[in-house]
């Protein structure tokens, strides 16, 4: 089973920051927090992660709280072409460590003009 | 680089048919990952490859499914036969040694009628 909670849905209008959190309260210390989304009729796409400190790309920031337990994934200036479903994801990293991904519902983002 | 690529992108049969789906995954990647998505839920993954060897198919039905990876590189994976509750998107996603970000195909759309 999944290891986190997210909202089903959220709306955000275009040009403004969409910030989609998600609740992680039972990660362990070498879990990593995984964000992919999944655009409409495409395979999921990797967008970001982190472990403890706060993390930016081209795409987003990932903001994790002091505690572990929660995250936000923020999208600075959401366009049309962000619309999608956002997963966020808790994995184990180390050797060993197969990869595998466990995908929950995650949140429907509509960027509205 | 060229991405992840499948075939075919729809395939609509009857119950009890047989079906098979190709993956090619990006070059050089060695993992290689199949998910079965039914829709309005996230992937599922069905089976994991190490190159050509097997790493985890611990969801696979292997009453019905099956995949293989020969030479390490393309994969196919089949259903027989084919039921109702079979009808889902079929991803494939690859992974680089060392990088724990996957990357996804467009996927296959199977409609079991």
């Amino acid at each position: 089973d999944a290891k986190t909670t997210q909202p089903p849905s959220m709306d955000c209008a275009e040009g403004r920051a969409a910030n989609l959190p998600c609740n992680h309260s039972t990660i362990s210390g070498n879990e990593y927090v995984y964000w992919y989304r999944q655009i409409h009729s495409q395979g999921p796409q990797y967008i970001i992660h982190g472990l403890k400190n706060n993390e930016t790309n081209e795409m987003a920031s990932l903001i994790i709280t002091e505690d572990r337990k929660s995250s936000t994934l923020i999208l600075p200036h959401a366009t049309l072409r962000d619309t999608a479903v956002y997963y966020c994801i808790v994995r184990e990293e180390g050797s060993g460590n197969t990869g595998k991904l466990i995908f929950g519902q995650g949140t429907t983002l509509q960027v509205k003009p | 680089e060229a991405g992840v690529a499948q075939s075919p992108r729809y395939k609509i049969i009857e119950k009890r048919q047989s079906v098979a789906f190709w993956c090619n995954p990006i070059s050089g990647h060695a993992t290689l990952y199949w998910y079965q998505q039914i829709l309005g839920q996230g992937p599922k993954l069905l089976i994991q490859f190490q190159n050509n060897g097997v790493v985890d198919d611990s969801q696979l039905p292997k009453d019905r499914f099956s995949a293989e990876r020969l030479k390490g590189v393309d994969s196919t994976l089949k259903i027989q036969p084919a039921k109702l509750e079979d009808s889902a998107v079929y991803l494939c996603a690859s992974r680089r040694a060392g990088v724990y970000e996957q990357y996804f195909g467009p996927g296959t759309r199977l409609t079991v009628t």
